[in-house]
Protein backbone atom coordinates (compact mmCIF):
# COMPACT_ATOMS: atom_id res chain seq x y z
CA UNK A 1 0.00 0.00 0.00
CA UNK A 2 1.46 3.59 -1.38
CA UNK A 3 -0.07 5.13 1.61
CA UNK A 4 -1.94 8.92 1.02
CA UNK A 5 0.07 10.18 -2.43
CA UNK A 6 0.11 13.98 -2.83
CA UNK A 7 1.45 16.17 -5.88
CA UNK A 8 3.73 17.97 -6.03
CA UNK A 9 5.42 17.74 -2.59
CA UNK A 10 6.27 21.69 -2.96
CA UNK A 11 5.51 24.31 -5.12
CA UNK A 12 6.37 28.25 -5.93
CA UNK A 13 3.87 30.21 -7.27
CA UNK A 14 3.27 34.19 -8.21
CA UNK A 15 0.60 35.98 -6.62
CA UNK A 16 -2.60 35.80 -8.58
CA UNK A 17 -1.72 32.44 -10.42
CA UNK A 18 -3.66 29.41 -9.75
CA UNK A 19 -2.75 26.31 -7.66
CA UNK A 20 -4.07 22.80 -8.47
CA UNK A 21 -3.08 20.30 -5.31
CA UNK A 22 -3.89 16.82 -5.66
CA UNK A 23 -4.86 13.59 -3.73
CA UNK A 24 -4.74 10.14 -3.93
CA UNK A 25 -6.31 8.45 -0.85
CA UNK A 26 -5.74 5.24 0.15
CA UNK A 27 -8.13 2.58 -1.65
CA UNK A 28 -11.08 1.66 0.10
CA UNK A 29 -10.68 4.63 2.19
CA UNK A 30 -14.26 6.59 2.00
CA UNK A 31 -13.47 9.78 3.47
CA UNK A 32 -11.05 12.21 2.47
CA UNK A 33 -10.00 15.61 4.30
CA UNK A 34 -7.74 18.38 3.17
CA UNK A 35 -5.89 20.49 5.85
CA UNK A 36 -4.06 23.56 6.16
CA UNK A 37 -0.90 23.81 8.76
CA UNK A 38 0.50 26.85 9.46
CA UNK A 39 2.50 28.41 12.30
CA UNK A 40 0.13 30.81 13.39
CA UNK A 41 -3.20 28.65 13.22
CA UNK A 42 -2.00 25.21 13.42
CA UNK A 43 -3.82 22.66 11.91
CA UNK A 44 -6.82 23.69 10.11
CA UNK A 45 -9.56 21.57 8.16
CA UNK A 46 -10.35 22.66 5.43
CA UNK A 47 -12.92 20.53 3.89
CA UNK A 48 -13.91 16.71 4.20
CA UNK A 49 -15.90 14.33 1.68
CA UNK A 50 -17.86 10.77 2.53
CA UNK A 51 -18.02 8.60 -0.64
CA UNK A 52 -16.82 11.34 -2.79
CA UNK A 53 -19.76 14.12 -1.70
CA UNK A 54 -18.49 16.80 0.23
CA UNK A 55 -19.88 17.08 3.71
CA UNK A 56 -18.79 20.31 5.43
CA UNK A 57 -16.19 23.20 3.62
CA UNK A 58 -17.13 25.67 6.53
CA UNK A 59 -13.51 25.89 6.91
CA UNK A 60 -12.56 26.73 3.45
CA UNK A 61 -11.51 30.52 4.40
CA UNK A 62 -12.51 32.28 1.06
CA UNK A 63 -14.40 31.60 -2.54
CA UNK A 64 -11.04 31.21 -3.85
CA UNK A 65 -10.65 27.50 -2.54
CA UNK A 66 -12.15 24.55 -4.05
CA UNK A 67 -11.97 21.55 -3.74
CA UNK A 68 -13.48 18.26 -5.59
CA UNK A 69 -13.45 14.42 -5.21
CA UNK A 70 -14.72 13.21 -8.76
CA UNK A 71 -14.36 9.64 -8.11
CA UNK A 72 -12.84 7.32 -5.02
CA UNK A 73 -9.54 7.59 -6.44
CA UNK A 74 -8.63 11.27 -6.67
CA UNK A 75 -8.74 15.09 -5.19
CA UNK A 76 -7.94 18.22 -6.02
CA UNK A 77 -7.57 21.34 -4.27
CA UNK A 78 -7.58 24.41 -5.94
CA UNK A 79 -6.52 27.97 -5.20
CA UNK A 80 -7.22 30.50 -7.61
CA UNK A 81 -6.27 33.61 -7.31
CA UNK A 82 -3.39 32.53 -5.10
CA UNK A 83 -2.52 35.48 -2.66
CA UNK A 84 1.01 35.21 -0.13
CA UNK A 85 -1.31 34.50 2.86
CA UNK A 86 -1.86 31.10 1.24
CA UNK A 87 1.40 30.12 1.62
CA UNK A 88 1.40 26.92 4.23
CA UNK A 89 1.43 23.01 4.13
CA UNK A 90 -1.71 21.74 2.68
CA UNK A 91 -2.46 17.92 3.40
CA UNK A 92 -5.02 15.09 2.64
CA UNK A 93 -5.82 12.40 5.29
CA UNK A 94 -7.73 10.03 4.44
CA UNK A 95 -9.67 7.45 6.54
CA UNK A 96 -11.96 4.34 6.40
CA UNK A 97 -13.73 3.92 9.94
CA UNK A 98 -11.56 6.27 12.61
CA UNK A 99 -7.72 7.16 12.74
CA UNK A 100 -6.51 8.82 9.83
CA UNK A 101 -3.25 8.26 7.43
CA UNK A 102 -1.71 11.43 6.23
CA UNK A 103 0.14 12.19 3.51
CA UNK A 104 3.30 13.80 2.77
CA UNK A 105 2.12 17.50 2.60
CA UNK A 106 2.73 19.98 -0.02
CA UNK A 107 4.17 23.06 0.82
CA UNK A 108 2.80 26.11 -1.12
CA UNK A 109 4.61 29.46 -1.13
CA UNK A 110 3.10 32.33 -2.89
CA UNK A 111 5.35 35.23 -3.84
CA UNK B 1 -18.82 20.38 18.23
CA UNK B 2 -16.43 18.75 19.87
CA UNK B 3 -12.61 20.85 20.56
CA UNK B 4 -9.72 19.83 22.08
CA UNK B 5 -7.26 21.75 24.26
CA UNK B 6 -3.73 21.14 24.21
CA UNK B 7 -1.75 23.13 27.63
CA UNK B 8 1.60 23.40 26.22
CA UNK B 9 2.78 25.00 23.67
CA UNK B 10 6.50 24.40 23.93
CA UNK B 11 8.32 21.22 26.67
CA UNK B 12 12.26 21.44 26.62
CA UNK B 13 13.62 18.57 28.17
CA UNK B 14 16.89 16.88 28.70
CA UNK B 15 16.87 13.44 27.30
CA UNK B 16 16.09 10.47 29.62
CA UNK B 17 13.86 12.76 31.33
CA UNK B 18 9.78 12.17 31.82
CA UNK B 19 7.12 13.47 29.74
CA UNK B 20 3.73 14.33 30.00
CA UNK B 21 1.75 16.04 27.69
CA UNK B 22 -1.87 17.27 28.72
CA UNK B 23 -5.27 16.86 26.23
CA UNK B 24 -8.53 17.98 27.10
CA UNK B 25 -11.64 17.93 25.04
CA UNK B 26 -15.08 19.15 25.19
CA UNK B 27 -17.82 17.01 23.90
CA UNK B 28 -20.70 15.72 26.11
CA UNK B 29 -20.96 12.71 24.11
CA UNK B 30 -18.24 9.47 23.73
CA UNK B 31 -15.32 9.99 21.65
CA UNK B 32 -12.89 8.01 20.03
CA UNK B 33 -9.28 10.06 21.27
CA UNK B 34 -5.39 9.86 19.82
CA UNK B 35 -2.31 11.18 19.26
CA UNK B 36 -0.20 12.42 16.53
CA UNK B 37 3.32 13.17 15.84
CA UNK B 38 4.73 15.16 13.80
CA UNK B 39 8.35 15.38 13.15
CA UNK B 40 10.22 18.14 11.21
CA UNK B 41 9.65 18.31 7.71
CA UNK B 42 7.57 15.45 7.84
CA UNK B 43 3.44 14.38 7.80
CA UNK B 44 1.37 13.26 10.84
CA UNK B 45 1.99 9.81 11.89
CA UNK B 46 -0.66 7.85 14.27
CA UNK B 47 1.08 7.51 18.05
CA UNK B 48 -1.55 5.63 19.71
CA UNK B 49 -5.45 5.45 20.08
CA UNK B 50 -7.96 5.43 21.98
CA UNK B 51 -12.16 3.65 21.36
CA UNK B 52 -13.50 1.79 24.17
CA UNK B 53 -11.42 -0.38 27.27
CA UNK B 54 -8.54 -0.13 28.89
CA UNK B 55 -8.47 3.55 29.61
CA UNK B 56 -4.36 3.12 29.59
CA UNK B 57 -3.43 2.71 25.96
CA UNK B 58 -0.01 1.75 24.52
CA UNK B 59 1.23 3.55 21.25
CA UNK B 60 4.39 3.24 19.87
CA UNK B 61 7.96 4.12 20.62
CA UNK B 62 6.94 3.69 24.29
CA UNK B 63 4.09 6.39 24.42
CA UNK B 64 1.40 5.71 26.26
CA UNK B 65 -1.91 7.79 27.11
CA UNK B 66 -4.34 7.60 29.82
CA UNK B 67 -7.93 8.60 28.86
CA UNK B 68 -9.81 9.84 32.34
CA UNK B 69 -13.37 10.48 31.35
CA UNK B 70 -14.25 12.33 34.07
CA UNK B 71 -11.68 14.91 33.79
CA UNK B 72 -12.48 14.92 29.63
CA UNK B 73 -8.40 14.40 29.27
CA UNK B 74 -6.33 12.33 27.36
CA UNK B 75 -2.47 12.82 28.52
CA UNK B 76 0.80 11.42 27.04
CA UNK B 77 3.61 10.00 28.58
CA UNK B 78 6.78 8.73 28.18
CA UNK B 79 8.73 7.83 31.19
CA UNK B 80 12.25 8.51 29.38
CA UNK B 81 12.72 10.87 26.11
CA UNK B 82 15.19 10.34 23.78
CA UNK B 83 16.33 13.27 21.50
CA UNK B 84 14.94 11.70 18.48
CA UNK B 85 11.62 12.19 19.71
CA UNK B 86 12.08 16.00 19.40
CA UNK B 87 8.93 16.54 17.33
CA UNK B 88 5.47 18.26 17.34
CA UNK B 89 2.36 16.46 19.07
CA UNK B 90 -0.98 16.59 18.25
CA UNK B 91 -3.57 15.44 20.17
CA UNK B 92 -7.28 14.89 18.15
CA UNK B 93 -10.83 13.83 19.15
CA UNK B 94 -13.58 12.71 16.52
CA UNK B 95 -17.00 11.51 18.29
CA UNK B 96 -18.71 8.84 17.75
CA UNK B 97 -20.18 8.27 14.69
CA UNK B 98 -18.56 11.18 12.68
CA UNK B 99 -15.38 10.33 11.47
CA UNK B 100 -14.45 14.68 11.40
CA UNK B 101 -11.36 14.51 13.37
CA UNK B 102 -10.44 17.63 15.69
CA UNK B 103 -6.95 18.15 16.33
CA UNK B 104 -5.37 20.17 19.37
CA UNK B 105 -2.80 23.38 18.64
CA UNK B 106 0.32 20.85 19.08
CA UNK B 107 3.02 20.61 21.61
CA UNK B 108 6.12 21.51 19.93
CA UNK B 109 8.66 18.81 22.44
CA UNK B 110 12.49 19.57 22.04
CA UNK B 111 14.73 17.28 23.54
CA UNK B 112 18.52 18.46 24.72
CA UNK B 113 20.71 15.65 23.80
Amino acid sequence: DAGVIQSPRHEVTEMGQEVTLRCKPISGHNSLFWYRQTMMRGLELLIYFNNNVPIDDSGMPEDRFSAKMPNASFSTLKIQPSEPRDSAVYFCATTEYYGYTFGSGTRLTVV
Amino acid sequence: AQSVSQHNHHVILSEAASLELGCNYSYGGTVNLFWYVQYPGQHLQLLLKYFSGDPLVKGIKGFEAEFIKSKFSFNLRKPSVQWSDTAEYFCAVNAIGNNDMRFGAGTRLTVKP
